[in-house]
């Protein structure tokens, strides 16, 4: 059973416009979340997280959304640019400190010239 | 879809001692696999970078010769703590890619909790 699902497996993007990317999840207890960006060979490397206090959190060009009563969380991306062509996942903790991070299977994004 | 576990789930052990966690490709060929230690609210941190039949790649600030990684085979890696501390402690995260790599697609196993008493 998912509990954190990127329902959009791949996603194209033309260069300028803004990228959005979404999750949803299913469990109340999660109280952290983190968007994750992968390029190939190379291992996911942490882009932004926010936490469940918060409805808006934006670092540059990324913006997480978090909808608390809709369990749902967008990542913005503007302008998109050729390097943001990606997998990028969506991962989620709960309050403890050793809760573990759930991670969603990802969606590829692709930036079009 | 690709699955990917690992073994065991969770683990206790006595400072001092070796801890040997596995993680496998369960319905396909992974030629690399990552190893992650999370770190509570953090990040999750990688370790190294390990390809079948060839030694580990690892991250600065990671000792070598206290995380061993092997990677025998193209479903099978494992992660061996070295005389473990309480300080390495942690949730330990594998992942694997087919393809060398070179796929988008990137599959988490479930984690493995190290506690060190």
């Amino acid at each position: 059973d998912q509990q954190v699902k990127q329902n959009s497996p791949s996603l194209s993007v033309q260069e300028g416009r803004i990228s959005i990317l979404n999750c949803d999840y299913t469990n109340s207890m999660f109280d952290y979340f983190l968007w994750y960006k992968k390029y190939p060979a190379e291992g996911p490397t942490f882009l932004i997280s926010i936490s469940s206090i918060k409805d808006k959190n934006e670092d540059g060009r990324f913006t997480v959304f978090l909808n608390k009563s809709a369990k749902h969380l967008s990542l913005h991306i503007v302008p998109s640019q050729p390097g943001d062509s990606a997998v990028y996942f969506c991962a989620a903790s709960g309050m403890n400190r050793d809760d573990k991070i759930i991670f969603g299977k990802g969606t590829r994004l692709h930036i079009l010239p | 879809g690709a699955v990917v576990s690992q073994h065991p789930s969770w683990v206790i052990c006595k400072s001092g001692t070796s801890v040997k966690i596995e993680c496998r490709s369960l319905d396909f060929q992974a030629t690399t696999m990552f190893w992650y230690r999370q770190f509570p609210k953090q990040s999750l941190m990688l370790m190294a970078t390990s390809n079948e039949g060839s030694k580990a790649t690892y991250e600065q600030g990671v000792e070598k010769d206290k995380f061993l990684i092997n990677h025998a085979s193209l479903t099978l890696s494992t992660l061996t703590v070295t005389s473990a501390h309480p300080e390495d402690s942690s949730f330990y995260i594998c992942s694997a890619s087919d393809l060398g790599g070179s796929s988008y697609e990137q599959y988490f196993g479930p984690g493995t909790r190290l506690t060190v008493t």
